[in-house]
């Protein structure tokens, strides 16, 4: 067990709502880093939190956006759900923004109908 | 940019027989390299890491991984597969070179462990 934990673990929302995600990552570590895996595909990076300020963003549309908090807990929400963002969305910490060793949660199962 | 590739989409072995999982990577310099196992409905364990040194690495539940310079390649070996290994393995690759190194990962490899 990594010490990163992700609520809720599932949800089901509809098309057009919006969702927020939650993480707390890992004693120790001050950078968060979200994914989103599709089924049947690896994770893909949605963006990364280093000491509450965004420091790099993937190829994802503006409606999926984040926040870090002083204690280094993370949020990602997401605007305006579509049909394709039903996916599992992963957190990672790590102790710094090198990634050389990212902790991940069980993610969050969302499912958008 | 990075990317990887992991060849097979789903490998079977029967249970007691080795195991070798392929991955390529594409990037211009060395790169950290990293192997996960997902088991169904769960996140991801890290069950390896290159960073330099050694090419032969050892991780944990009896897997090894060779970096290949040569091959970019990053393959990973088990000599004997248990049933309990049944399960999504990702490879990814991070940069080096820059402050932000968010992990890129192929597509997963699944192995499937039979009697």
């Amino acid at each position: 067990e990594t010490g990163v934990t992700q609520s809720p673990t599932h949800l089901i929302k509809t098309r057009g709502q919006q969702v927020t995600l939650r993480c707390s990552s890992q004693s120790g570590h001050n950078t968060v880093s979200w994914y989103q895996q599709a089924l049947g595909q690896g994770p893909q990076f949605i963006f990364q939190y280093y000491r509450e300020e965004e420091n790099g963003r993937g190829n994802f549309p503006p409606r999926f956006s984040g926040l870090q908090f002083p204690n280094y807990s993370s949020e990602l929400n997401v605007n305006a759900l579509e049909l394709d963002d039903s996916a599992l969305y992963l957190c990672a910490s790590s102790a710094g923004k090198k990634n050389t060793e990212a902790f991940f949660g069980q993610g969050t199962r969302l499912t958008v109908v | 940019a990075q990317s990887v590739t992991q060849p097979d989409i789903h490998i079977t072995v029967s249970e007691g027989a080795s195991l070798e999982l392929r991955c390529n990577y594409s990037y211009g310099a060395t790169p950290y390299l990293f192997w996960y196992v997902q088991s169904p409905g769960q996140g991801l364990q890290l069950l390896l890491k290159y960073f330099s040194g050694d090419t032969l690495v050892q991780g944990i539940k009896g897997f090894e991984a060779e970096f290949k310079r040569s091959q970019s390649s990053f393959n990973l070996r088990k000599p004997s597969v248990h049933w309990s290994d049944a399960a999504e393995y990702f490879c990814a690759v991070g940069a080096r070179d820059s402050g932000n190194t968010p992990l890129v990962f192929g597509k997963g490899t699944r192995l499937s462990v039979i009697a």
